[in-house]
């Protein structure tokens, strides 16, 4: 596709349920970001994909979030035993390389209940 | 690792008039300082960048300006207009990971 796209747009899950989120990112781009951004926040770094690898994931929270992208291409950010506090809008972003031009997805707002 | 500080969480100037917004950063190997511009219920869009071996870059309005000794980089935007209503946030990468601000949100008046 010509941007990165995420799905789903929205994800309604009851606390301590499992969520995967999904982001497809540019054709090409071998660098791909995961944010996290609750209201009137900036995006909050969770993650950092080069290529297939995670190449920084100090990010994360905990350890009921992790984070793949088997083929250097797609990438899923999974939540375990999902939390009220996880609710926010979770972003991802991609570019050629990493610290470089990034393009955002349009979002997943997951609210936990 | 990374910390980038931005000031003034929010900003209200008169249309016509300039709005500054300022960011600090805390690894001097950052070399890369993109500004994007967030829409209400929209994703954050690239308006301009600098690399670290460039002072001062501008497009049309708006203007970046990076002090590596000071660690100061700055977003200044000239004639605003009532599209320019929106927040803006400011990054840092070094080649790797890119580090956001918590982002100022611009109000213009008419």
């Amino acid at each position: 596709g010509a941007g990165v796209s995420q799905t789903p747009s929205n994800k309604v899950t009851e606390k301590g349920k499992y969520v995967e989120l999904r982001c497809d990112p540019i054709s090409g781009h071998t660098a791909l970001y995961w944010y996290r951004q609750s209201l009137g926040q900036g995006p909050e770094f969770l993650i950092y994909f080069q290529g297939t690898g995670a190449a920084d994931d100090s990010g994360l929270p905990n350890d009921r979030f992790f984070a793949v992208r088997p083929e250097g291409s797609v990438s899923t950010l999974k939540i375990q035993r999902t939390e009220r506090g996880d609710s926010a809008v979770y972003l991802c972003a991609s570019s050629l390389k990493g610290g470089q031009y990034a393009f955002f997805g349009q979002g997943t707002r997951l609210t936990v209940v | 690792g990374e910390n980038v500080e931005q000031h003034p969480s929010t900003l209200s100037v008169q249309e016509g008039d300039s709005a500054v917004i300022k960011c600090t950063y805390s690894d001097s190997a950052s070399n890369y300082f993109p500004w994007y511009k967030q829409e209400l219920g929209k994703r954050p869009q690239l308006i301009i960048d600098i690399r670290s071996n460039v002072g001062e870059k501008k497009d049309q309005r708006i203007a970046v300006t990076l002090n590596k000794t000071a660690k100061h980089f700055s977003l200044h935007i000239t004639e605003t207009q009532p599209e320019d209503s929106a927040v803006y946030f400011c990054a840092a990468s070094r080649d790797d990971k890119i580090i956001f601000g918590k982002g100022t949100r611009l109000h213009i008046l008419p």
